[in-house]
């Protein structure tokens, strides 16, 4: 099955710096790699995804870039503000099957 | 609905009792997913269930846990003798497709578990 590795498991900037949390997955197969924000106390929400297909997707300042070939994905955040402060999940699908997420990363973003 | 429901909300249970948690999911969507997050934890996989084929169930901890997906739509979980290690936010989600043909899973809000 698939395995998500996601690093660093907390990560602590100041305002309007760059923050960026890495993961790497081992199912070859996989082809769909979704990044989920949960605020305290509520859901995970989707915040960006990017299929195999390509190797960047950028949404405002958030961005998600791919490498199949190191099978790793990252998550960049630029100009970090305090309602950024949330706990960032990585997950990768692998084949017919469920999606397998990465431990989380807790971002606090200092004003 | 306009999203993914569960319930209960909140449920403490003593040890050693069964119980059942409930999820709704999205109208029409195929796939529906169970996760379990600790404290501070991430979100482990429990079991998965996409149309009306066999499910996943290879993220289930132990025999005490099971899972049904009733025509297609409302899913419940049930762990049997509870043990104080099951305390957790258990979220469901579901998506339109399994991820490899489609996009956005939607969470719940989640049961939280206490064993007591």
């Amino acid at each position: 099955g698939e395995n998500v590795e996601q690093h660093p498991s907390t990560l602590s900037v100041q305002e309007g710096d760059s923050a960026v949390i890495k993961c790497t997955y081992s199912d070859s197969a996989s082809n769909y790699f979704p990044w989920y924000k949960q605020e305290l106390g509520k859901r995970p929400q989707l915040i960006i995804d990017i299929r195999s297909n390509v190797g960047e997707k950028k949404d405002q300042r958030i961005a998600v870039t791919l490498n199949k070939t190191a099978k790793h994905f990252s998550l960049h955040i630029t100009e970090t503000q305090p309602e950024d402060s949330a706990v960032y999940f990585c997950a990768a699908n692998s084949g017919y099957s469920t999606l397998t997420f990465g431990k989380g990363t807790m971002l606090l973003v200092s004003p | 609905g306009a999203g993914v429901s569960q319930s209960p909300s909140n449920k403490v249970t003593e040890k050693g009792k069964d119980v059942e948690l409930r999820c709704d999911p999205i109208s029409g969507h195929t796939a529906l997913y169970w996760y379990r997050q600790s404290l501070g934890q991430g979100l482990e996989f429990l079991i998965y269930f996409q149309g009306n084929s066999a499910p996943d169930k290879s993220g289930l901890p132990s025999d005490r846990f099971s899972a049904e997906r009733t025509g297609g739509s409302v899913s419940t979980l049930t762990i049997q003798r509870t043990q104080q290690e099951d305390s957790a936010v258990y979220l469901c989600a579901s998506s339109l497709e399994s991820p490899s043909v489609n996009t956005e899973a939607f969470f719940g809000q989640g049961t939280r578990l206490t064993v007591v």
